[in-house]
């Protein structure tokens, strides 16, 4: 079956601007992860969807990230006033079971803040 | 705050050889910890997950143990081929916090034909 899917693969935007990235999880998948990946380092936790609930948004560096997923499927991470420090590529995950399972990694929008 | 570290950074060996990466953790409360590759441009490939009632695990060529008490895990891959070739990423669940995994920085690995 599909693995998890990203879109778009490269964003490209200016200082200031608002971005959405959209993560299609693995299909009955109920946990949905999300990551940020700076240059040369590993994936940097940002926040867990158990269902349609956050979980855990301890991940999230400010109130400028915020991450929906209104039916349990799709998530998008939202990013407002976008600055340079954003760059890095976001990262996806599902798995089955949360807390147990291994975890499904998509293939990654890489974000670029001019 | 639990701390991963993987030594070393970067790795480059002949086809054929036998390898192994390392992983540190700082908080030895782990509730599992899973090796992944991540190719150029794409995402994380699992390769094994070793539960922290485990000792190691095998897939294949590849072989992951634990040692929970000393805060280590380390990556046996034998016979390496050119197409081992990725970073190697170690990432640890806390015992008291499921939904986190923290990653270590990852070992680079190049095996030349």
């Amino acid at each position: 079956g599909a693995g998890v899917s990203q879109t778009p693969s490269n964003k490209v935007t200016e200082k200031g601007k608002y971005v959405e990235l959209r993560c299609d999880p693995i299909s009955g998948h109920t946990a949905l992860y999300w990551y940020r990946q700076s240059l040369g380092q590993g994936p940097e936790f940002l926040i867990y969807f158990q269902g349609t609930g956050a979980a855990d948004d301890s991940g999230l560096p400010n109130d400028r990230f915020f991450a929906v997923r209104p039916e349990g499927s799709v998530s998008t991470l939202k990013i407002q006033r976008t600055e340079r420090g954003d760059s890095a590529v976001y990262l996806c995950a599902s798995s089955d079971q949360g807390a147990t399972d291994t975890q499904y990694f998509g293939p990654g929008t890489r974000l670029t803040v001019l | 705050k639990q701390e991963v570290t993987q030594i070393p950074a970067a790795l480059s060996v002949p086809e054929g050889e036998n390898l192994v990466l390392n992983c540190s953790f700082t908080d030895s409360a782990i509730y599992n910890l899973q090796w992944f590759r991540q190719d150029p441009g794409k995402g994380l490939t699992s390769l094994l997950l070793i539960q922290s009632s485990q000792r190691e695990q095998t897939s294949g060529r590849l072989n992951a143990s634990l040692d929970k008490s000393s805060g280590r895990s380390t990556l046996y891959i034998a016979a390496s081929q050119p197409g081992d070739s990725a970073t190697y990423l170690c990432a640890v669940r806390r015992g008291d916090n499921f939904n986190k995994f923290y990653f270590g920085s990852g070992t680079k690995l190049n095996v030349k034909p």
